[in-house]
């Protein structure tokens, strides 16, 4: 297995431009969801999906889109880009979003975006 | 509202001691808390959660995590630091009525050799 992939690794953008951050995983996993990584922040929640064709606002879902049309990919469309749009941006799934259950959350390696 | 919160930004031990990253919690009901690994340039790890059940949990890389309820904390211990444990490590939690998962701040294990 492949587990997370992400691309791209690194983007450069200028302000107002829009781009799809691509994510996919192969491990047939319910639960997906977007992190941003800042600086003294840690992981804030963007967007998150329970199953194909539910998504869901996560902390900071301004500027950001998603869509689940299939249970392995799970895109995160900006926009209009903004400087603070700028950050490391982690997907990751897990067999299950009951957190009753305990679901582990498998990540990505990330894409590092800087938008000018 | 819910949180996860890790007091130190850094910590600085020498090899072959032990470690502790502290990590304290504020969820409403039944808490469900994890600790993850970032090395440079990658992702997260799952290093070991706490689900119920035993209060001393197991992980990976021979780390564990002490749950107490009392003190609403869940600090990730080594008895034996090794120079490659050198990361960023994230406590998180689920928590309340939520299946949102929250991460704390990250704290920064240096291990000197």
């Amino acid at each position: 297995n492949a587990g997370v992939t992400q691309t791209p690794k690194f983007q450069v953008l200028k302000t107002g431009q829009s781009m799809t951050l691509q994510c996919a995983q192969d491990m047939n996993h319910e639960y997906m969801s977007w992190y941003r990584q800042d600086p003294g922040m840690g992981l804030r929640l963007i967007h998150y999906s329970v199953g194909a064709g539910i998504t869901d606002q996560g902390e900071v879902p301004n500027g950001y889109n998603v869509s689940r049309s299939t249970t392995e990919d799970f895109p995160l469309r900006l926009l209009s880009a903004a400087p603070s749009q700028t950050s490391v941006y982690f997907c990751a799934s897990s067999p299950t979003y009951d957190r009753v259950r305990g679901g582990t959350q498998y990540f990505g390696p990330g894409t590092r975006l800087l938008v000018l | 509202a819910q949180s996860v919160a890790q007091p130190e930004d850094q910590v600085n031990v020498a090899e072959g001691n032990p470690l502790t990253v502290k990590c304290t919690y504020s969820v409403s009901g039944n808490p469900y808390l994890f600790w993850y690994v970032q090395y440079p340039n990658r992702g997260l790890q799952f290093l070991l959660k706490y689900i119920t059940g035993d209060n001393l949990v197991k992980g990976s890389y021979g780390f564990e995590a002490e749950f107490n309820k009392s003190q609403t904390s869940f600090h990730l211990k080594k008895p034996s630091a090794l120079v490659s444990d050198s990361a960023l490590y994230f406590c998180a939690g689920y928590g309340g009525a939520t299946n949102k998962l929250i991460f704390g701040t990250g704290t920064l294990l240096a291990v000197q050799p």
